[in-house]
């Protein structure tokens, strides 16, 4: 049983089209995350939701848009997508609003590769 | 400015030797929470171990022990009689109220093992 799970693992697409990628969680958490790992490693959040209210929202490109339809999924869209946006993608949960003392559970990535 | 730091980009060592992987941090947080993560080559991100700032006492779980000291914001990670499969990228992080609790990460240490 996943806990934490991405679709698609990769994606390929051109520049300047739009995408999305899902993200569910089945472990009954209430917190949800995305973060973005570069080509040198370093990973930054993205965007945090709670109850699928938007609870972090750093400074990012407004061409993403994340959606929560529900406390178990937190999905990503992006716009007009940029050779800078090629990445990979994790998506995390955990449980609590003030969720620092809970271990953040990710999902296994999405590869996103823009040509 | 970069909260945590990983001094140590890329460390090699040969099989069985013990390694110590750094990790500082800074927050004005006094309630605040330090992680260690794995990412192997397959690219998931695995969790390791949680501390919170009021619990100073160091943990040893096998292989792996951490050392927390907060006169240093320290939070150090030795893996004992290192194993090839220990290979691969581990990330410190810092969770703070300030930042929403979200993980803020180190740039990870590299760790190779040779057989």
């Amino acid at each position: 049983d996943t806990a934490v799970s991405q679709t698609p693992k990769y994606l390929v697409t051109q520049m300047g089209n739009d995408k999305s990628i899902k993200c569910e969680q089945n472990l009954g958490h209430d917190t949800m995350y995305w973060y973005k790992q570069d080509s040198k490693k370093f990973l930054k959040i993205m965007f945090s939701y709670n109850n699928k209210e938007l609870i972090i929202n750093e400074t990012v490109p407004n061409r993403f848009s994340p959606k929560s339809p529900d406390k178990a999924h937190l999905n990503l869209h992006i716009n007009s997508l940029e050779l800078g946006d090629s990445a990979v993608y994790f998506c995390a949960s955990s449980q609590g609003a003030g969720a620092g003392n809970q271990p953040q559970h990710f999902g296994d990535g999405t590869r996103l590769s823009i040509l | 400015a970069q909260k945590v730091t990983q001094a140590q980009t890329e460390i090699s060592v040969v099989e069985k030797e013990d390694v110590t992987l750094d990790c500082v941090y800074e927050t004005r947080d006094t309630t605040y929470y330090l992680f260690w993560y794995k990412q192997p080559p397959s690219g998931e991100l695995v969790f390791l171990i949680r501390r919170n700032s009021f619990d100073e006492q160091n943990e040893i779980s096998g292989r792996y022990s951490w050392n927390f000291q907060k006169s240093t914001s320290s939070f150090n990670f030795t893996i004992t009689a290192s194993q090839v499969v220990d290979s691969a990228v581990y990330f410190c992080a810092l969770s703070e109220e300030l930042s929403g609790y979200a993980l803020n990460f180190g740039k990870g240490t590299s760790l190779l093992v040779t057989p």
